[in-house]
């Protein structure tokens, strides 16, 4: 199928190092931001989710932070797997409507 | 347990002619929306419904396109008179209810459109 990676900024690590993908936002107000990952031919698929109250959050494998001063959001991903390799985007919402979404970064893991 | 099921998965259509693409949400969403994808960008917000109540269609991009979700579960977006720029992936989001706090919301896999 097509690549949703397209034209889009890549990030390329080797397999077992970790990946941190940054994020630019746009508007001020927002109060939640989320993180997708995007294979080709699939949706958007849920990583984890911070709220403006909050500048940290883990999971499993990944750690969103959150700077609310410069308006910028990461991505990081510890010991990263071939199956890690996809589209990224984040997502911020203001209120209770739909995402605005980032341009995306395609990530691709050197075996 | 089912995710948000999205059909056709493929749909090509001439211009002019008029599509209509369906969405089944997960069991028990309140919230729904829908999206655009061009190829090599980020989803674009189209309209988002609040069981059959469409709270904002701001992003519809042309009076061609409706949305409806009559009995507050499956959802239909329509074009009428398609262009060649409606050509894009329309995805599919759900999620439970809102006045819980923002939750995530779950996408589907989309229906690719081409317009020839």
């Amino acid at each position: 199928g097509e690549s949703v990676g397209l034209h889009l900024p890549t990030l390329s690590v080797q397999e077992g190092d970790n990946s941190i993908i940054n994020c630019a936002y746009s508007n001020s107000a927002s109060d939640y931001f989320i993180w997708y990952k995007q294979e080709s031919g699939k949706g958007p698929q849920f990583i984890i989710d911070i709220r403006s109250n909050m500048d940290k959050r883990q999971g499993q494998r990944v750690t969103v932070l959150l700077n609310k001063t410069v308006k910028h959001l990461s991505l990081q991903i510890a010991a990263t797997q071939p199956g890690d390799s996809a589209v990224y985007f984040c997502a911020e919402k203001e209120g209770a409507d739909g995402l605005t979404f980032g341009k995306g970064t395609h990530l691709i893991i050197q075996p | 347990g089912a995710g948000v099921s999205q059909s056709p998965r493929y749909k090509v259509a001439k211009r002019g002619q008029d599509v209509a693409l369906r969405c089944d949400p997960i069991s028990g969403h309140v919230s729904l929306f829908w999206y655009q994808q061009a190829l090599g960008q980020g989803p674009e917000f189209l309209t988002y419904f609040q069981n059959e109540a469409q709270l904002d269609k701001s992003g519809l991009p042309s009076d061609r396109f409706f949305a409806e979700r009559p009995e507050g579960s499956v959802s239909t977006l329509k074009i009428q008179r398609t262009q060649q720029e409606d050509s894009a992936v329309y995805l599919c989001a759900s999620n439970f209810a809102p006045g819980l706090g923002n939750q995530p919301q779950h996408f589907g896999d989309g229906t690719r459109l081409s317009i020839l």
